[in-house]
């Protein structure tokens, strides 16, 4: 089952303004990632996130963890139209035995209008 | 300059043809891993390595294979294609496993035919 899943499927908005993606997952987590993804490239990653930690901040992204929530959200603020990608959230499973499966989501694709 | 390289970008075959993708990284990684990308589907893992000799399967592993025998590759094989694997395939490598961040290489578009 998908551990991490986005929300919304699509947010279009215009420059200037700012973004706000979400990630949902289903069990306890070590860490939780965000990539980004220009159309058909390689994933760039933009944060990691520990699970003891609640808000981390890297240029115009700032990316919250809620636990308890089993929540993550990502916001880009002041848009460019450069920012245009999809935003995908990858987690590991803390309780599992497969240390090195990391669940990607189905991404949210964003599109800003300069 | 530190990069995940995947050969060939682009690639088409007829069903049963073996093929391999190759890896490679360049900055002493011990984990690397496959993931093949559907529409709709987001990223799925299919084989991962947590270092030389050490593999073990993701989520979609069927009709796939690797090996790492070195430290800096890990190739990527399909013994005998089906259509159903036509799909754009990453390799990613990382230092650390899920615990850090993960490098991509520039993706694979295979087609099956």
């Amino acid at each position: 089952s998908q551990q991490g899943e986005e929300d919304p499927q699509a947010l279009s908005i215009q420059e200037g303004e700012n973004a706000t993606m979400n990630c949902s997952y289903k069990t306890s987590i070590n860490n939780l990632q965000w990539y980004r993804q220009n159309s058909g490239r390689g994933l760039v990653h933009l944060i990691l996130i520990r699970s003891n930690e609640r808000e981390k901040h890297s240029g115009r992204l700032r990316v919250t963890l809620d636990t308890s929530k089993k929540s993550s959200s990502l916001l880009i603020t002041a848009s460019r139209a450069a920012d245009t990608a999809s935003y995908f959230c990858a987690t590991d499973n803390a309780g599992g035995t497969s240390y090195g499966k990391l669940t990607f989501g189905q991404g949210t694709i964003l599109t800003v209008h300069p | 300059e530190a990069q995940v390289t995947q050969n060939p970008r682009y690639l088409i075959t007829v069903t049963g043809k073996k093929l391999t993708v190759t890896c490679s990284q360049n900055m002493n990684h011990e984990y690397m891993s496959w993931y093949r990308q559907d529409p709709g589907l987001g990223l799925r893992q299919i084989y991962y390595s947590m270092n030389v000799e050490v593999t073990d399967k993701g989520d979609v592993p069927e009709g796939y294979k690797v090996s790492r025998k070195e430290k800096r590759n890990f190739p990527l094989i399909l013994e005998s294609p089906s259509p159903n694997q036509t799909s754009l395939y990453f390799c990613a490598s990382s230092f650390g496993a899920t615990n850090e961040k993960l490098f991509f290489g520039s993706g694979t578009q295979l087609s099956v035919l």
